[in-house]
């Protein structure tokens, strides 16, 4: 598609489930992102891909959190033991990259609400 | 700990007049800059992008730079009903990362 597409839409689930959020990027963007907006809050960062690897994953909130990204293409990002501060919207962004000085810009998917009852 | 400033609004202008949106940041090697605009309950879309100092003018958008004073703004012309959302300053402070610090935004609301 032309856009970066997320999925689900929106995901309801009790505390203590693990949940998967899936991210295609936009075709032909190598870099990929997670980030992460609370009701009230700023986006927060949560992870960055370059191809399958995930040089920065230095935002992701504690070790219940993980993502993966395969054939440099569709990423997802799990949370196990889902607590009720995990929920935001969910949001994955990605862009082209260029080695140095003018990377390109990130364009974000419509992200993922998902809420922990 | 590389932060974004920005007045949570609301900014009210009428409609037909400029809106002018600022953003501070507090590193001086940030390399990359960008507005994004988010209706409720929707996803950040991109406006504009700069990299060096000086103006870039896009359509009724102009983002403007300053390095020295570690500043950028976004002006907004012939403001429309339809501009009202909140504006987010987000910096691409460099290194390995290319992740965005975001402002907690700007509430623009333009009267009709």
């Amino acid at each position: 598609g032309a856009g970066v597409s997320q999925s689900p839409s929106n995901k309801v689930t009790e505390k203590g489930k693990d949940v998967e959020l899936r991210c295609d990027p936009i075709s032909g963007h190598t870099a990929l992102y997670w980030y992460r907006q609370s009701l009230g809050q700023g986006l927060e960062f949560l992870i960055y891909f370059q191809g399958n690897s995930a040089p920065d994953k230095s935002g992701l909130p504690s070790d219940r959190f993980s993502a993966e990204r395969t054939g440099g293409s569709v990423s997802t990002l799990t949370i196990q033991r889902t607590q009720q501060e995990d929920s935001a919207v969910y949001l994955c962004a990605s862009s082209t990259t260029v080695v140095g000085a003018g990377r390109g810009p990130q364009h974000f998917g419509d992200g993922t609400r998902l809420s922990i009852l | 700990q590389k932060e974004v400033e920005q007045n949570s609004g609301p900014l009210s202008v009428p409609e037909g007049a400029i809106a002018s949106l600022n953003c501070t940041y507090s590193d001086r090697g940030s390399q990359s800059f960008f507005w994004y605009r988010q209706y409720s309950g929707k996803s950040p879309e991109l406006i504009m992008f700069i990299y060096s100092n000086g103006d870039k003018e896009d359509g009724r958008f102009t983002a403007q730079l300053n390095k020295a004073s570690q500043y950028v703004s976004l002006l907004i012309r012939d403001s429309q009903p339809s501009d009202s959302a909140t504006y987010l300053c987000a910096v691409n402070f460099g290194g390995a990362t290319n992740k965005l610090i975001f402002g907690t935004g700007t509430l623009l609301a333009v009267q009709p």
